[in-house]
């Protein structure tokens, strides 16, 4: 059975530093992770999606890599802001089926 | 505006009191699922649909009914509600789905605000 892992569970920065979040996974048979943003009572934000033969993708100052083979993918930020914070929380689409599994997240504290 | 909406964002009800939960999307896309998020728990998918009148089960299907009459909607019905089912609920549609995301013109998932139900 699939299973996703994030760490950390929470992450606490000042301004202005370029961060790394990690999401594991067990099963490497994914179609595809994508990255999403939760706000407090808010629902989720796509970010950023990686198909399983790419390697990364960029949105402005958010980069996200992918290795299927090691089971890890990672998100960079780059020069964080205070309105960055949020619950950042990353999903596989699992192989021979649409079933989507996520991780628990890692909630993020930019602080002015 | 392109979104997925959720009725009602707020509900409180009793053990065994029939309720359902809506979901429409306006983008006319052919995969729409639900999920609930618990605390320590994480995100779980209960259901989903890859187009009209198909429905598969989730991780979590139990207590759970869905329907898919029409494109557009896809409603959550709790037929007899119990305390642990208590949760946010969230909707989530896409264009295409799993292997059909391999290729280009893919697109993420897209959810709703959520639904906060509280079962008394």
């Amino acid at each position: 059975k699939q299973e996703v892992t994030q760490i950390p569970a929470a992450l606490s920065v000042p301004e202005g530093e370029n961060l790394v979040l990690n999401c594991s996974f067990t099963d490497s048979a994914i179609y595809n992770l994508q990255w999403f943003r939760q706000d407090p009572g808010k629902g989720l934000t796509s970010l950023l999606l990686i198909q399983s033969s790419q390697r990364e993708q960029t949105s402005g100052r958010l980069n996200a890599s992918l290795d299927k083979s090691s089971g890890r993918s990672t998100l960079y930020i780059a020069a964080s802001q205070p309105g960055d914070s949020a619950t950042y929380l990353c999903a596989v689409t699992q192989g021979g089926s649409e079933k989507l599994v996520f991780g628990k997240g890692t909630k993020l504290t930019v602080n002015p | 505006e392109a979104q997925v909406t959720q009725n009602p964002r707020y509900l409180i009800t009793v053990t065994g009191k029939k309720l359902t939960v809506t979901c429409s999307q306006n983008m006319n896309h052919e995969y729409m699922s639900w999920y609930r998020q618990d605390p320590g728990l994480g995100l779980r998918q209960i259901y989903y649909s890859m187009n009209v009148e198909v429905t598969d089960k989730g991780d979590v299907p139990e207590g759970y009914k869905v329907s898919r009459k029409e494109k557009r909607n896809f409603p959550l019905i709790l037929e007899s509600p119990s305390p642990n089912q208590t949760s946010l609920y969230f909707c989530a549609s896409s264009p295409q789905v799993g292997a059909r995301l391999y290729y280009p013109n893919n697109s993420p998932l897209h959810f709703g605000n959520g639904t906060r139900l509280t079962v008394t």
